[in-house]
């Protein structure tokens, strides 16, 4: 596609329960970042993955957090056992290949909203 | 690791005056900048970016910035603000040099152009 593109839009869960959201990057950008954007906060950083690969999980704030990619393209974020404090909005980003100069391209993100 | 400080949570500004938002960084090697502007609801898009050369940099919808190593600063300016500029903005770091490929950003300005 011309552009990143994430599902769905806008998510509620109860909470406890687990959800998936999905990030489709820019065919080619081997790079795929996930951010976390709480209510008036900045960008928290959650994973990278290069290529099928996540050299750096740091950011993913619990166990309950996972991320993976297949065919260096779709990246699927899941949260299990979901919690308030999991409400907010979820950004993804690609990019061409790790170490180059290029900005990074994001998605519309997921409004995530824990009840 | 690297940091980025963007001192103002909002800037007031009158549509037709001039316009800075401030954005410092920290880096253990020599950066690329980057500014990124949110609207309601929507992902983050690029706005310009510092890579090497020139220190004044210009980008999309009339907005530049200046790289100053010595203050180690990346001020976004724009000469006349309209009411349409009004938005979330976000400041960058990458380390050219280091380990990590991630951009780290930060917290963001909210700026609002009065009429």
């Amino acid at each position: 596609g011309a552009g990143v593109s994430q599902s769905p839009s806008n998510k509620v869960t109860e909470k406890g329960k687990d959800v998936e959201l999905r990030c489709d990057p820019i065919s080619g950008h081997t790079a795929l970042y996930w951010y976390r954007q709480r209510l008036g906060q900045g960008l928290e950083f959650l994973i990278y993955f290069q290529g099928n690969s996540a050299p750096d999980k740091s950011g993913l704030p619990s166990d309950r957090f996972s991320a993976e990619r297949t065919g260096e393209s779709v990246s699927t974020l899941t949260i299990q056992r979901t919690q308030q404090e999991d409400s907010a909005v979820y950004l993804c980003a690609s990019s061409p290949p790790a170490g180059s100069n290029t900005e990074a391209f994001f998605g519309q993100g997921t409004r995530l909203t824990v009840v | 690791a690297q940091s980025v400080a963007q001192p103002e949570d909002q800037v007031n500004v009158a549509e037709g005056n001039p316009l800075t938002v401030k954005c410092t960084y920290s880096v253990s090697g020599n950066p690329y900048l980057f500014w990124y502007v949110q609207y309601p609801n929507r992902g983050l898009q690029f706005l310009l970016k510092y890579i090497t050369g020139d220190n004044l940099v210009k980008g999309s919808y009339g907005f530049e910035a200046e790289f100053n190593k010595s203050q180690t600063s990346f001020h976004l300016k724009k000469p006349s603000a309209l009411v349409s500029d009004s938005a979330l903005y976000f400041c960058a770091v990458r380390d050219r040099a280091g380990g990590s490929y991630i951009p780290t950003f930060g917290r963001g300005t909210s700026l609002i152009v009065h009429p």
